[in-house]
């Protein structure tokens, strides 16, 4: 079946960076576009960012641009999401979520969730 | 980007009622819609997508319907596992958004 687990997550200073970690397994990776998707403390969803299946492109959403950057490593079933300049606003469990289209374009939805990494970013 | 508003933010209902939810677009999506739901606790689960297809495994008491800038996600017949919030999300364009969200609550 279908697994992504995500690591990384934890307490960070305001300003300062952290990179979020998600192995898969149970599908093909390399084929799939994949997503983080946020969600604050008793908050709504917000979409972060999507990759590409190939890495060949990528896209955020506005809060998050021009401080995070998603990649993947396809040879080793894994996408990442670097996050810099942190601030309290991005305190947050963080999903990594998988596109249901294989190949070419992303679809833009979510098939299959992770369980979620916590960020806390607190002095 | 575009805004997702979604209605009532908070719903009470009973065992057996049809339940309608809505989400409105701040533009034109066509049908690039996705509903979820979610438990308190528990990821979000994909239950509609293209609008009105039911994901494989969704009971069919979940339907959505709409294009353009409205639409509706209907119970026929709330279910005690129906008590959930409900996220309505378009994927229009390559900045997603999701809605804000209806909580079903027991009446």
């Amino acid at each position: 079946q279908v697994q992504l687990v995500e690591s990384g997550g934890g307490v960070v200073q305001p300003g300062r960076s952290l990179r979020l970690s998600c192995v898969v397994s149970g599908f093909t990776f390399s084929s799939y576009g994949m997503h983080w998707v946020r969600q604050a403390p008793g908050k709504g969803l917000e979409w972060v960012a999507v990759i590409s299946y190939d890495g060949s492109n990528e896209y955020y959403g506005e809060s998050v641009k021009g401080r995070f950057t998603i990649t993947r490593d396809n040879s080793k079933n894994t996408l990442f999401l670097l996050m810099n300049s942190l601030t309290s606003e991005d305190t947050a469990v963080y999903y990594c979520v998988k596109d249901p289209r294989r190949g070419g374009t992303v679809a833009g939805y979510s098939d299959n969730w992770g369980q979620g990494t916590l960020v806390t970013v607190s002095s | 980007d575009i805004q997702m508003t979604q209605s009532p933010s908070t719903l009470s209902a009973s065992v057996g009622d049809r339940v309608t939810i809505t989400c409105r677009a701040s533009q034109s999506i066509s049908s690039w819609l996705a509903w979820y739901q979610q438990k308190p606790g528990k990821v979000p689960k994909l239950l509609i997508y293209k609008a009105s297809s039911l994901e494989s495994g969704v009971p069919s008491r979940f339907s959505g319907s709409g294009s353009g800038t409205e639409f509706t996600l209907t119970i026929s017949s709330l279910q005690p596992d129906d008590f959930a919030t409900y996220y309505c999300q378009q994927y229009n364009s390559y900045s997603l958004t999701f809605g804000g969200g209806t909580k079903v609550e027991i009446k």
